[in-house]
């Protein structure tokens, strides 16, 4: 059974850097062609893709965002890393992390989501 | 602005047939670049609903099916109930923004 869950704070603030964490269970991040996003949601707006690592460690980023985004996995672990530094107001949203795997550009399954929200 | 255009709102009384479209240029959809569709629930995560342009992931009803042609990809939902009442995202991959994946401003479906 494949699932993935987002860990990290609840409210950080304003210039702060925010560390979220995909824990996944049920396939390895080191299986051939299995990558993992991370994509936000602000409330009531639409999914903006954030940034991709694949299981051979290659990475990509959202263009607008690539100077404050950094992912990292650890196999060993299972978990994938999302840093965003310079937290504004506009970046509170619900973060989810989603697989893709088989060569393929979709989102076959998704983390429950978590809110992260910025205020002093 | 998002890279992909969807309506922003469709009804349909149950029964009935709609569709959403999902416009995009020659640099996502129009490249060749396949086209997948989500359901997301109100409070939920989204849900693959169809990838590949045209195919339905396992438990996922027939009345659900999706197209492409050109620039733009349409999801076509058939027999509409009320638990098909939500938003719905396509999404694609952009080989303008440095390999980016790309999401549509989403549509709700209301059903009347």
């Amino acid at each position: 059974q494949v699932t993935l869950k987002e860990s990290g704070p609840v409210l950080v603030k304003p210039t702060e850097t925010l560390t979220l964490t995909c824990t996944v269970s049920g396939f390895s991040l080191s299986n051939a062609r299995m990558g993992v996003s991370w994509i936000r949601q602000p409330p009531g707006k639409a999914l903006e893709w954030l940034a991709h690592i694949f299981s051979n460690d290659e990475k990509s980023y959202s263009t607008s965002l690539k100077s404050r985004l950094t992912i990292s996995k650890d196999t060993s672990k299972s978990q994938v890393v999302l840093t965003m530094t310079n937290m504004d107001p506009v970046d509170t949203a619900t973060y989810y992390c989603a697989r893709i795997h088989g060569g393929g550009t979709d989102f076959d399954y998704w983390g429950q989501g978590t809110l992260v929200t910025v205020s002093s | 602005q998002s890279v992909l255009t969807q309506p922003p709102s469709v009804s349909g009384a149950p029964g009935q047939r709609v569709t959403i479209s999902c416009t995009g240029s020659s640099s996502n959809i129009g490249a060749g670049y396949d086209v997948h569709w989500y359901q997301q629930l109100p409070g939920t995560a989204p849900k693959l609903l169809i990838y590949g342009n045209s195919n339905r992931p396992s438990g996922v009803p027939d009345r659900f099916s999706g197209s492409k042609s050109g620039t733009s990809a349409s999801l076509a939902i058939t027999g509409l109930q009320a638990e098909d009442e939500a938003d719905y995202y396509c999404q694609s991959y952009d080989s303008s923004l440095s390999g980016s994946l790309v999401f549509g401003g989403g549509t709700k479906l209301t059903v009347l």
